[in-house]
C-alpha cells in the first residue's frame, strides 16, 4: 500500500502571498490531520478532516484553512503569509474513528519557507 | 487532552538499552499511550501503543504501571540509526484526532 503523499515537498513564498498544500492519505483512510512543525513550537495540530467535514481545529488564526474531497484527499491553504509561517507542514492519515486511538501515518511533509 | 512530560534529551552508547519515561498525571480512563519516532525532516512514525501493563513488538517495549500516570518506552540495544526524537502521546478518540505531541525526547546514540 502506498503511504501518505504530500505535494509539493518544498515551497518558497514571499510575505503576503497565499499557498495551497496537498495531501493524499493512504488508500481507504478517511481521516486527514494537518500539523505545523517549527523548531520553537514543535508539532502543533492545525485541523482534522473526516468524510469531507472538519472534525476538530487547533489554535491557529483563520488564515489557515483546509478542506477534504470525496476521495479523502485534503488541501490546506494559508493566506497572507507571514515570516512565522515558515515551517514543516505534516499531514497524517488514519483509518477512521473509534474507541482506541488510531495510528496516525504521517507523510514526508512540505517545507514552506516565507521570505 | 492529557498533556505529557518527557526529558528533553538523552544520550546513550550503541548496544545499550534505553528507557525513556513519560509522565501523564492527568490520563483519563479511555486514554491510550502511544509513542512516535521522528527523524529530521520526516514525519513521525508510530512505534508502539498500549493501555496498561506491558506491550512488546519487534522494535520496542512499553511499560505502564497500574496507576497509568507514567509510561516507559524501552529500546533494546540501540544503534546509531535510533538517533531521533521520541514523542509520548496520550489520548482517546472522542471524535477528534488532535493529538498533543509535546516537545519529545531527543535521543542521541553515541558510537
Amino acid at each position: 500500500k502506498a503511504g501518505v503523499t504530500q505535494t509539493p515537498r518544498y515551497l518558497i513564498k514571499t510575505r503576503g502571498q497565499q499557498v495551497t498544500l496537498s495531501c493524499s492519505p493512504i488508500s481507504g483512510h478517511r481521516s486527514v490531520s494537518w500539523y505545523q512543525q517549527t523548531p520553537g513550537q514543535g508539532l502543533q495540530f492545525l485541523f482534522e478532516y473526516f468524510s469531507e467535514t472538519q472534525r476538530n481545529k487547533g489554535n491557529f488564526p483563520g488564515r489557515f484553512s483546509g478542506r477534504q474531497f470525496s476521495n479523502s484527499r485534503s488541501e490546506m491553504n494559508v493566506s497572507t503569509l507571514e515570516l512565522g509561517d515558515s515551517a514543516l507542514y505534516l499531514c497524517a492519515s488514519t483509518l477512521t474513528g473509534g474507541h482506541k486511538v488510531d495510528t496516525q501515518y504521517f507523510g514526508p511533509g512540505t517545507r514552506l519557507t516565507v521570505l | 487532552l492529557a498533556k505529557t512530560t518527557q526529558p528533553i534529551s538523552m544520550d546513550s552508547y550503541e548496544g545499550q538499552e534505553v528507557n525513556i519515561t513519560c509522565s501523564h498525571n492527568n490520563i483519563a480512563t479511555n486514554d491510550y499511550i502511544t509513542w512516535y519516532q521522528q527523524f529530521p525532516s520526516q514525519g513521525p512514525r508510530f512505534i508502539i501503543q498500549g493501555y496498561k501493563t506491558k506491550v512488546t513488538n519487534e522494535v520496542a517495549s512499553l511499560f505502564i504501571p497500574a496507576d497509568r500516570k507514567s509510561s516507559t518506552l524501552s529500546l533494546p540495544r540501540v544503534s546509531l540509526s535510533d538517533t531521533a526524537v521520541y514523542y509520548c502521546l496520550v489520548g482517546d478518540r472522542s471524535g477528534a484526532n488532535n493529538l498533543f505531541f509535546g516537545t519529545g525526547t531527543r535521543l542521541t546514540v553515541i558510537p
